[in-house]
């Protein structure tokens, strides 16, 4: 069965500059949502998109913004890095279909900022 | 406000014997609830979840977990552990459709031999 698809997988980055990280949900799936993870930590619920709407925001630092597609697919955009934000990043999505509570996750993107 | 707590962060147990996570959660509203497992360098694997409907749902991999709502509880069971179990287990609540996820800070399970 089709997964969630994160690209890049690795990103190594120094502080200041910016990445761009990708994601594309599983076919049907109208709900992209994504998290940090840092080290030994649990994920954190950064930001969500529906039908390319936010449609809700947790801890996202203001120098992050994300945005959904018309394919549905996403980017999780992130300027000024520091050296606090190596993490892993997760993107997760969910069916269009009425009742439907789980959310699918990617492999993830590791960031390492340096 | 939603959050989940997650009783003891390391759990160690013998191959075959029973593995118990244990999950309590707090919300204002009735629970959506989830167990999920991340193997090292790998993104979460969805093992179980409650919605409505039966309390003791099954899972993949052998795995049950029973929604106590009297004890506002969600622990993770299997009655025979494996080694292919050790990995990290986080127990997540949200609720309603399309909102985040609320993560425990995860018990790791190790299956000793």
């Amino acid at each position: 069965a089709a997964g969630v698809i994160q690209s890049p997988r690795h990103l190594i980055k120094e502080k200041r500059e910016t990445a761009t990280l990708k994601c594309y949900p599983i076919p049907r799936h109208d709900t992209v949502y994504w998290y940090q993870q840092g080290p030994g930590q649990d994920p954190q619920f950064l930001i969500s998109f529906y039908e390319k709407m936010q449609s809700d925001k947790g801890s996202i630092p203001d120098r992050f913004s994300a945005q959904q597609f018309s394919d549905y697919h996403s980017e999780l955009n992130m300027s000024s890095l520091e050296l606090g934000d190596s993490a892993l990043y997760f993107c997760a999505s969910s069916p269009a279909v009425a009742g439907s509570y789980e959310q699918y996750f990617g492999p993830g993107t590791r960031l390492t900022v340096t | 406000a939603q959050s989940v707590t997650q009783l003891g962060s390391h759990v160690s147990v013998s191959e075959g014997a029973l593995v118990l996570l244990r999950c309590n959660y707090s919300s204002s509203v009735p629970p959506y609830l989830f167990w999920y497992v991340q193997y090292p360098n790998q993104g979460l694997q969805l093992l179980l979840k409650y919605t409505t409907g039966a309390t003791l749902v099954k899972g993949i991999n052998g795995f049950e977990a029973e929604f106590k709502k009297s004890e506002t509880s969600f622990h993770l069971t299997k009655p025979s552990a494996h080694m292919s179990d050790a990995a990290e287990y986080f127990c997540a609540v949200s609720n309603q459709a399309g909102t985040a996820l609320i993560f425990g800070k995860g018990t790791t399970l190790s299956v000793s031999s």
